[in-house]
């Protein structure tokens, strides 16, 4: 059973950077994809980009100039920096493992979500 | 305003049932990209629900189904409980994106 487990800094303020990390435990940490998903308070889900085991990454063009994801395949972990941050990126970050066919992909399992707050 | 479009709330009552629509385009389900569904229960993380399209993970009661046709989908729920009360996203992927796509999130809520 594969488990994620994510930390990092909880309260952040404006024009810094924000940092988190997640473990993955079980499971086979190179045959995967992993990604970075977002959640503002009371609003919807975002997603911020995915990486795989060799370092490709992908992200929301929106959030493109911002982030950097990264890997440790020693560690079995991923990474999320997000640049510059304003209150508007004040959100519970979540981690996830993608699972791929030919047509598609999604987000299972999930970690546990870090409240990141933004604030002056 | 999300990609995908998602009402913001449902309702039904115990026994009964209900769908959830999400309405895409032709770049994402329209293209025929595959449609997810996710069950967040209050204060945790989202959880698969639906894969491609259809599937049901282990574990997820046949209550629930998954629907695709065109550029929309559904999901729908028999026999609804208390327990299904919980946020509901669809979620896809879009070419013009080049990423994965969320719907805006329907609250259900039994009566």
């Amino acid at each position: 059973q594969v488990q994620l487990q994510q930390w990092g800094t909880g309260l952040l303020r404006p024009s810094e950077t924000l940092s988190l990390t997640c473990a993955v435990y079980g499971g086979s940490f190179s045959r995967h994809h992993w990604s970075w998903i977002r959640q503002p308070p009371g609003k919807g889900l975002e997603w911020i980009g995915e990486i795989n085991h060799t370092g490709n990454t992908n992200y929301n063009p929106s959030l493109k100039s911002r982030v950097t994801i990264s890997v440790d395949t020693s560690k079995n972990q991923f990474s999320l920096t997000l640049a510059s941050v304003t209150a508007a990126d004040t959100a519970v970050y979540y981690c996830a493992r993608i699972t791929f066919t030919l047509t598609t992909k999604w987000f299972d399992p999930w970690g546990q979500g870090t409240l990141v707050t933004v604030s002056s | 305003q999300s990609v995908l479009t998602q009402p913001p709330s449902v309702s039904g009552a115990p026994g009964q049932r209900v769908t959830i629509s999400c309405t895409g385009s032709s770049s994402n389900i329209g293209a025929g990209y595959d449609i997810h569904w996710y069950q967040q229960l209050p204060g945790t993380a989202p959880k698969v629900l639906i894969y491609g399209n259809t599937n049901r993970p282990s574990g997820v009661p046949d209550r629930f189904s998954g629907s695709k046709s065109g550029t929309s989908a559904s999901l729908a729920i028999t026999g609804l409980q208390a327990e299904d009360e919980a946020d509901y996203y669809c979620q896809s992927y879009d070419s013009s994106l080049s990423g994965s796509v969320f719907g805006g999130g329907t609250k259900l809520t039994v009566l």
